[in-house]
């Protein structure tokens, strides 16, 4: 069976430090890899997506970056955060068919809660 | 952006009623899924039903689309204290863009 696995689970960080949270996949093979940020109460915002390694699709011109080094790995980055930057960034993969959107549900990560001090 | 709404944004019911979400959308849609998301958790797939299915279930879950009113609903039957949680709708539409609404947060009272 496939899993997400996300870590950290939480993260308090200060202001202009670094960022990295990885997102790793198993049991499938080229995924469709997603990273999503979820203000407190809200919806999903769609930040990156990737169809394959080394492809990543930005949504939303950000401090953020993301980075697929590895088939069923994703990592989201940060030269400098923001507080901005607070919220639950979440992880979400779908099986790989035709183009990055599919009528396959996505499969999420349990999150990682990022505190920006 | 999202353009899912979910309504009510909040609902709070007995334990063992019926609970009803809304999802109204903008566009001409692919498909359309809910999810649920436990607090400080991921969210889990509970239910896909693509533009030319007007209803589905799945155990006490039934989810219906009226797309000429551009809106789904979801029905929680005999609701229990683990259905407390918060119901996304996500719309894929015709560009295979996945849209996300705010949600509607359940509580069940026991």
């Amino acid at each position: 069976s496939q899993t997400i696995h996300q870590w950290p689970a939480t993260l308090v960080q200060p202001v202009g430090s670094p960022l990295s949270l990885e997102c790793t996949v198993e049991g499938t093979s080229n995924p469709n890899l997603y990273w999503y940020r979820q203000a407190a109460g809200r919806g999903l915002q769609l930040l990156f997506y990737s169809v394959g390694i080394g492809q990543i699709s930005s949504e939303v011109p950000q401090n953020l970056s993301a980075s697929r080094p590895q088939d069923r790995q994703f990592i989201l980055s940060s030269k400098k955060l923001l507080l901005s930057d607070s919220g639950f960034y979440l992880c979400a993969w779908t099986k790989a068919r035709e183009g990055a959107w599919s009528n396959q549900p996505q499969h999420f990560g349990d999150g990682t809660r990022l505190s920006i001090l | 952006s999202q353009q899912g709404e979910e309504d009510p944004q909040a609902l709070s019911i007995q334990e063992g009623e019926n609970a009803t979400m809304n999802c109204s959308y903008k566009t001409s849609i692919n498909n359309l899924q809910w999810y649920r998301q436990n607090s400080g958790r991921g969210l889990v797939h509970l239910i896909l039903i693509r533009s030319n299915e007007r209803e589905k279930h799945s155990g006490r879950l039934r989810v219906t689309l009226d797309t000429s009113k551009k809106s789904s609903s979801l029905l929680i039957t005999a609701s229990r204290a683990a259905d407390t949680a918060s119901y996304f709708c996500a719309t894929v539409d015709s560009n295979y863009q996945l849209i996300w609404g705010a949600g509607t947060k359940l509580i069940i009272k026991p």
